[in-house]
């Protein structure tokens, strides 16, 4: 059974830093992982798709890694913004074409 | 446009009762998927249906029945609704085939049972 961690489960930065969030999953039988992004009350923004096939994928100042082999993906931010402060869910699909999600980590960018 | 849009956005309700979600998606998906987000925030899939093809998560009780009329709308039914079933719900889609296969999410539907 597919289980997605993310570490840590919240992280306070002051503004203009970088920043690593990271995914760990089981199962490496994966298609593809997705990033998104989760406002108070809001719903989910897909911020990054990585294939299985793909080591990482860029975004403006969003880089995500995938080691499909050792189960783990990062979302590197940088020069945080008070802006990019949100939870931050990773999720991996699998054959079922589900995605599993993971327990995310609620990031606070401090002015 | 709304890529993927739900109805209601907020729905609080007596235990017992029987309620309807709707969601519709005008990406031109084949698939479609409900989630439901419980109180410690996890996201967890219910239902995948592609195109007439409904996949049931075993997990969830008979209770909860999607309907999707089209393949643009997914729609999830839930009879006797119990104080546990009150979660933030979220409809998504995608295109089944392709080598992309990103899923797109609806805005949620808090559900309040009392």
């Amino acid at each position: 059974k597919q289980e997605v961690t993310q570490i840590p489960a919240a992280l306070s930065v002051p503004e203009g830093e970088n920043l690593v969030l990271n995914c760990s999953f089981t199962d490496s039988a994966i298609y593809n992982l997705q990033w998104f992004r989760q406002d108070p009350g809001k719903g989910l923004t897909s911020l990054l798709l990585i294939q299985s096939s793909q080591r990482e994928q860029t975004s403006g100042r969003l880089n995500a890694s995938l080691d499909k082999s050792s189960g783990r993906s990062t979302l590197y931010i940088a020069a945080s913004q008070p802006g990019d402060s949100a939870t931050y869910l990773c999720a991996v699909k699998t054959g079922a074409n589900n995605l599993f999600f993971g327990t995310g980590t609620r990031l606070t960018v401090i002015p | 446009d709304t890529a993927v849009s739900q109805t209601p956005k907020y729905l609080v309700t007596q235990m017992g009762n029987d309620k309807s979600i709707k969601c519709e998606q005008n990406l031109g998906h084949d698939t479609m998927y409900w989630y439901k987000q419980d109180s410690k925030k996890f996201l967890k899939i219910m239902f995948s249906y592609n195109n007439k093809e409904l996949i049931i998560n075993e997990t969830v009780p008979n209770r909860f029945s999607p309907k999707s009329p089209d393949k643009a709308h997914l729609n999830l039914h839930i009879n006797s609704l119990e104080l546990g079933d009150s979660a933030v719900y979220f409809c998504a889609s995608s295109q089944l085939a392709g080598i992309y296969n990103e899923q797109f999410f609806g805005p949620g539907t808090r559900l309040t049972v009392l």
